[in-house]
């Protein structure tokens, strides 16, 4: 079974432009949740998608936004870069059971860098 | 907001020690997830933990559900090399369908 992939691993861009990261999940997982990651900050929530809706969202400003397909894919948007906005974002995706337990699975990341 | 407050944030130890850590919380948690993360790559699931008090291994990594469903441990016995990086907790609130992280712990082994 093909694990949680992330596209492009590795991203350069410059200030002001927008970037489009993407997200395939485990083959039958309907959850897809992002994490923007700094040195020293630990996973920060982004949002979760769940069968296409919006389910979670953590406090990020709207230049951040996201969406899911009807196959579970999910992109996340960032429009007008900052320079703080280098991160590893990070996509994860469950199969969700509800209130039962739920194991998140990690892709390898995409590191942006804006210049 | 629910927070969970990972302890300790950085560990510098000899290579063969055991090593511990924990999460604890003011909230109630029905899953507690314990992954670990390579510099670069994304973290990896270590252990999967469903009911209050289960205690699970997997190797040398031991990881409990506390009785109180507001905490967790991790513990790696006899560490080596490859157990560098950083540790992650996480807790899942059935309610707000919500999974949350610790901080996270930097290991340093030192050979």
């Amino acid at each position: 079974k093909a694990g949680v992939t992330q596209t492009p691993r590795y991203l350069i861009k410059t200030r002001g432009q927008q970037v489009t990261l993407s997200c395939s999940p485990i083959s039958g997982h309907r959850s897809v949740s992002w994490y923007q990651q700094t040195p020293g900050q630990g996973l920060q929530f982004l949002f979760e998608y769940f069968s296409e809706t919006q389910r979670n969202k953590g406090n990020f400003p709207g230049r951040f936004s996201g969406r899911q397909f009807s196959n579970s894919r999910s992109e996340m948007n960032v429009s007008t870069l900052e320079l703080g906005d280098s991160a590893l974002y990070l996509c994860a995706s469950s199969a969700d059971r509800g209130r039962i337990h739920i194991e998140a699975f990690f892709g390898q990341g995409t590191r942006l860098t804006v210049v | 907001g629910q927070q969970l407050n990972q302890s300790p944030q950085s560990m510098f130890i000899q290579e063969g020690e055991d090593v511990s850590m924990n999460c604890t919380s003011s909230s109630i948690f029905n899953t507690w997830l314990w992954y670990k993360q390579d510099p670069g790559e994304g973290p990896v699931l270590l252990i999967a933990l469903y009911k209050a008090g289960e205690l699970t291994s997997n190797g040398r990594l031991t990881a409990q559900f506390g009785i109180t469903r507001k905490d967790s441990f991790l513990n790696i016995s006899a560490s080596i090399p490859s157990d560098v990086g950083i540790y992650f907790c996480a807790g899942y609130l059935g309610r707000a369908q919500k999974l949350v992280f610790g901080q996270g712990t930097r290991l340093t082994i030192n050979p």
